[in-house]
């Protein structure tokens, strides 16, 4: 099956500082998507991208398919910030539906 | 627009014993998936649903199995509950169809096997 690994595993920031955040996955998907998980352990969407760029406020991301990766970039980064990040790919099974596989994640940390 | 809904958020049961969750998906999405999260295995997909069929299938016991009623709303089950199986549940919901589209996720039920 697909793997999916992202790096680094562990980061820890400087509140204001910038990082990117990357997302290798082994096969060609029709889906990717980037979660935070927060305290809760609540799955928050952050992109859906099986393709191209997007950015919503300080966060930014940007998926080349045809080289298998995904990028989160994090601007001015903030304690809230803090937390899981995850990506998730899926490709179409010949059942029609999708199985999704999961990083296992990039713990951010963030100081003030 | 209300979002997924899990029942019961936390739940503590005894090794044998067995577990039903509870799913409801935003209005109008007909697909709902379900996922394990623990420490050691991190997030695992258990199943997808649309229409009341099962599409998919991750690689989990029999004791493990899911179902979809006519309103979208899922429930999944485990049977001869192991301490292993303590783990957070979380159930993901999309409008479906052919496209893949955007996965919302639950709070997810946290269950605890003691």
């Amino acid at each position: 099956g697909i793997q999916v690994e992202q790096s680094p595993p562990d980061l820890i920031l400087q509140e204001g500082a910038n990082s990117t955040l990357r997302c290798n996955f082994s096969d060609s998907v029709n889906n990717l998507q980037w979660f935070h998980q927060n305290p809760w352990g609540q799955l928050i969407n952050l992109f859906y991208i099986p393709s191209g760029t997007k950015q919503n406020g300080r966060l930014s991301a940007t998926t080349v398919a045809t080289e298998r990766y995904s990028l989160l970039y994090i601007s001015s980064s903030q304690t809230t910030d803090s937390g899981v990040y995850f990506c998730a790919v899926e490709r179409r099974e010949n059942t029609g539906g999708f199985k999704t596989i999961f990083g296992a994640g990039t713990r951010l940390f963030v100081k003030a | 627009k209300a979002g997924v809904t899990q029942t019961p958020r936390y739940l503590i049961k005894t090794r044998g014993q067995q577990v039903t969750l509870s799913c409801s998906p935003i209005s109008g999405h007909r697909s709902v998936s379900w996922y394990q999260q623990t420490p050691g295995q991190g997030l695992q997909f258990l199943f997808e649903y649309f229409s009341e069929t099962q599409r998919n299938k991750g690689n989990f016991p029999g004791r493990f199995s899911g179902r979809q009623f006519s309103n979208s709303r899922s429930e999944m089950n485990v049977s001869t509950l192991e301490l292993g199986d303590s783990a957070l549940y979380l159930c993901a919901s999309r409008a479906g169809t052919y496209s893949p589209g955007e996965l919302f996720f639950g709070e997810g039920s946290r269950l605890t096997v003691l």
